[in-house]
């Protein structure tokens, strides 16, 4: 069966530190993968897209930045934090080619930026 | 284009049903329901991929008017269980195929 892993669950980082939050998916091959963000009030935001390896798409512009190094690696990082950047971001992966298929959500990580 | 959820919070007493509602401004290719507890994922429930398309498991059920870019999901004889924030995700025909834009949410919450 599929899994999708995600981590670190929770990290507290001063402003202007560097980010990293890795996603793995398990048991299955060439995925889509996701990046979003959760933030108050603002529901599920879609941050990146990859539908394979090397191959981002950003759906927003900002500080952050995704790669793809291999073909179930996601991830996110940033070279410096902002207060706006703290949220939930999950991760998410979709078996689907062409159009939107249903999400596995990873457990997220939850950023507070001090 | 971000779809619109209404609305933003519904209390209910067990037994109740609630009516959650999700509009776009744009024609929309399909739209998918998620359901998040507190402090975890999102969860899958349903697509509607045509218009007028309903489904339903359980007693969540969910309905697609196409024509006015809209969906609705019902809950009957709401449990416990049911609370939770839900999530509309719309893939509209000119955006990135693939991708969902998710609404705000709206956050059930289900009493005894």
């Amino acid at each position: 069966s599929q899994t999708i892993h995600q981590w670190p669950a929770t990290l507290v980082q001063p402003v202007g530190s560097p980010l990293s939050l890795e996603c793995t998916v398990e048991g299955t091959s060439n995925p889509n993968l996701y990046w979003y963000r959760q933030a108050a009030g603002r529901g599920l935001q879609l941050l990146f897209y990859s539908v394979g390896i090397g191959q981002i798409s950003s759906e927003v512009p900002q500080n952050l930045s995704a790669s793809r190094p291999q073909d179930r690696q996601f991830i996110l990082s940033s070279k410096k934090l902002l207060l706006s950047d703290s949220g939930f971001y999950l991760c998410a992966w979709s078996a689907y080619r062409g159009r939107a298929g249903e999400l596995f959500f990873g457990e997220g990580s939850r950023l507070t930026v001090l | 284009q971000q779809p619109v959820q209404s609305p933003q919070a519904v209390i209910l007493r067990e037994g109740e049903d609630a009516v959650i509602n999700c509009s776009s401004s744009k024609a929309l290719y399909s739209v998918h329901w998620y359901r998040q507890k507190h402090g975890e994922a999102p969860v899958f429930l349903m697509i509607l991929l045509k218009g007028g398309e309903q489904k339903g498991h359980d007693k969540i059920s969910a309905s697609f008017n196409e024509k006015k870019q809209q969906s609705s999901l019902y809950l009957t004889a709401s449990q416990l269980s049911y609370s939770g924030t839900y999530f509309c995700g719309t893939e509209d025909y000119g955006g990135s195929q693939g991708n969902l834009i998710f609404g705000k949410g709206t956050k059930l919450s289900v009493k005894p």
